[in-house]
């Protein structure tokens, strides 16, 4: 089993359709959860830290739920921008020590049509 | 400000060759970690280096070798190419890589292809 796993995609959707993401993590060690934006042939952004208490950054809000170990992502008004790929992102101790390593899901493709 | 740089941008090599990858961290981060992505997948954790330190290793095998120099700057090393090495090489920078919610930033990547 994957340490991240995320709906695989491809999502088409089109202009102002609002979208959700979802991600399980594995790890319960992991103590904190990210999205980063990853466009065509580029390097991943970081897009928004998730928090428990669920966080709103403009159109975009993530939601984790530690009990159950996921993580979503919702996309409003999805503009053309928005095409990308979106890879949940989970940050969790080394088995030694006190570094941290960012465990990557294979990341979801969203394609917003005009 | 610079972000975090990496040469060379694309890298062609054929197997059995070896290659060296190199990163420039953000002014003031200390510690860097270097990610392999290859097509289809999210990036895969390779090393973690803080303070010319070895912190964590993936799940890699030892053909893959990295070092941190004093000015922080990293080098990854891969001998022994294969054609599976084939993939975006990322580096990434953060102040320490320790904290909880403390942020890393990737540089744009080395394109590795292996003929």
């Amino acid at each position: 089993r994957k340490e991240v796993e995320q709906d695989p995609g491809p999502f088409n959707v089109p202009e102002g359709a609002t979208v959700a993401f979802n991600c399980t993590y594995s790890n319960s060690a992991s103590q904190s959860f990210f999205w980063y934006r990853q466009d065509c042939r580029k390097e991943p952004k970081l897009l928004m830290s998730v928090y428990s208490s669920g966080n709103e950054d403009g159109r975009f809000t993530a939601q984790l739920n530690r009990a159950s170990q996921y993580i979503s992502l919702l996309i409003r008004d999805s503009k053309l921008s928005d095409s990308a790929t979106y890879l949940c992102v989970v940050n969790s101790p080394f088995s030694s020590g006190s570094a941290r390593q960012l465990t990557f899901g294979s990341g979801t493709q969203l394609t917003v049509l005009p | 400000d610079a972000g975090v740089t990496q040469s060379p941008t694309h890298l062609i090599k054929t197997r059995g060759q070896h290659v060296t990858l190199r990163c420039s961290p953000i002014s003031g981060h200390k510690s860097v970690s270097w990610y392999q992505q290859v097509l289809g997948q999210g990036p895969q954790f390779i090393f973690q280096y803080y303070e010319k330190e070895e912190r964590g290793r993936g799940n890699f095998p030892d053909r893959f070798s990295a070092r941190q120099f004093p000015n922080y700057s990293s080098e990854l090393n891969v001998n022994a190419l294969l054609l599976g090495d084939s993939a975006l090489y990322l580096c990434a920078s953060s102040l320490d890589g320790t904290g909880m919610v403390e942020t890393q930033y990737f540089g744009p990547g080395t394109r590795l292809l292996v003929l």
